[in-house]
């Protein structure tokens, strides 16, 4: 199985800030990375798949980049929405796996 | 608008079985492939299943293969999960996907999820 591990697992940020998130893939996935937004009590939300095209309707701040086993996901300038679990998923093949989860927090 | 419905959740003793269901609509859904991820409390997101958008091939999750039969009916647009012998580790929001596109993908759509609590 491909194991996918986040970093960090907790970040702390203000609004306005630029932050970025890490994922790395213990093998070589391509480009075949997703990522997605959850809040406490709600549904997971697709913001971007294919390392860095983003979902429709999903702002312009997102941006994701990366290939082969390191990515990342970048906000450009945190607005209160934001605040949120962020999660990484590979689908090199049907057996997807996701990674641990990174929650951003308000500073 | 795209729309998955799960039901089927339920209070349920170890070893015992639920059938999960997940109703399609807004999309042609014999044109996709379907999955379940589901959610314990407090942690993050697992895949658990996968079937292709004709059901001829299935796909599960090490954790839940043999005890977990994905599948669906075309002419109902609905996609079943059933669990058997289930454990406590296996309480989770189980979460009904759409696959964006065919050949293991990202999921675009997702449905609110429905409950599965194992305890005795």
């Amino acid at each position: 199985d491909i194991q996918m591990t986040q970093s960090p697992s907790i970040l702390s940020a203000s609004v306005g800030d630029r932050v970025t998130i890490t994922c790395r893939a213990s093998q070589n996935i391509s480009t075949w990375l997703a990522w997605y937004q959850q809040k406490p009590g709600k549904v997971p939300k697709f913001l971007i798949y294919d390392v860095s095209s983003l979902q429709g309707g999903v702002p312009s701040r997102f941006s994701g980049s990366g290939s082969g086993t390191e990515f990342t996901l970048t906000i450009s300038s945190l607005q209160p929405d934001d605040f949120a679990t962020y999660y990484c998923q590979q689908y090199e093949s049907y057996f997807c796996t996701f990674g641990q989860g990174t929650k951003l927090e308000i500073k | 608008e795209v729309q998955l419905l799960e039901s089927g959740g339920d209070l349920v003793h170890p070893g015992g079985s639920l059938r999960l269901s997940c109703a399609a609509s807004g999309f042609t859904f014999k044109n996709y492939d379907m999955s379940w991820v589901r959610q314990a409390p407090g942690k993050g997101l697992e895949w658990v299943s996968t079937i292709i958008n004709s059901g001829g091939r299935t796909f599960y999750a090490d954790s839940v293969k043999g005890r977990f039969t994905i599948s669906r009916d075309n002419s109902k647009n609905t996609v079943y999960l059933q669990l058997n012998s289930l454990r406590a580790e296996d309480t989770a929001v189980y979460y009904c996907a759409r696959s964006a596109r065919p050949f293991g993908d990202s999921f675009d759509y997702w449905g609110q999820g429905t409950l599965v609590a194992v305890s005795s």
